[in-house]
């Protein structure tokens, strides 16, 4: 199957920094991509969508000023948590969708996952 | 109220021994329902996809059902191995390119 990979696997910042992911579809062009959060022992909770091009739809909750998402490329998303705070400690997941996938629909590939501990 | 309900929450089998995995949703319109599998601290992994049209499909020793009336399905695994232990999630989407639903997952302990 197609292949998406997370950078980092795990990170571990001081409280008041900011913490970058990214996402790469490796072998496919990913118009879509989607963040997700999970906390422990719980569900992927989605975070927002973001199309290659345009602006990252926000789930309701989910502050945009302090999860920023560039989805600049077609092969590359990015998440920033800014100002990171001990409750921002989670993990996250991206998933991506898109062209040259052989699929009659949404085939969603995730990532490995970045495991954000705030200190 | 999660539209994807899975049951049961956790389990644990012995290995060589047989298992299934419960998921029950409200999603509607249904387009199609996936089982994942993720490995603690991974991201999610494709086991199967179906349609409404589909009754049944199978990887490996994974074998997935879907009954598309009563808006059940189940994760059959068989001869379990240690390597099976991992939460499986039940996911739906409400249409082709539309946005998945999340079951909490199951959580499956595989012991010697």
């Amino acid at each position: 199957g197609a292949v998406v990979s997370q950078h980092p696997s795990r990170v571990i910042c001081k409280s008041g920094t900011s913490v970058k992911i990214e996402c790469r579809s490796l072998d496919f062009q990913a118009t879509t991509m989607f963040w997700y959060r999970q906390f422990p022992k719980q569900s992927l909770m989605l975070m927002a969508t973001s199309n290659e091009g345009s602006k990252a739809t926000y789930e309701q909750g989910v502050e945009k000023d302090k999860f920023l998402i560039n989805h600049a490329s077609l092969t590359l998303s990015t998440l920033t948590v800014t100002s990171a705070h001990p409750e921002d400690s989670s993990f996250y997941i991206c998933s991506a969708t898109g062209q040259g996938l052989e699929s009659t629909y949404t085939e969603a590939f995730f990532g490995q996952g970045t495991r954000l501990t705030v200190v | 109220k999660n539209q994807v309900e899975q049951s049961p929450q956790s389990l644990i089998i012995l290995e060589g021994k047989n298992c299934t995995l419960q998921c029950n949703y409200t999603v509607s319109p249904f387009s199609n329902l996936r089982w994942y599998k993720q490995d603690t601290g991974r991201g999610p992994v494709s086991l199967t996809i179906m349609t409404f049209s589909e009754n049944t499909k199978s990887n490996g020793r994974y074998t997935a059902t879907l009954d598309a009336d009563t808006k059940q399905s189940s994760l059959h695994i068989t001869a379990s191995q240690l390597s099976d232990s991992a939460s499986y999630i039940c996911v739906v989407s409400a249409s082709s390119w539309g946005k998945l639903q999340f079951g909490a997952g199951t959580q499956v302990v595989v012991t010697p």
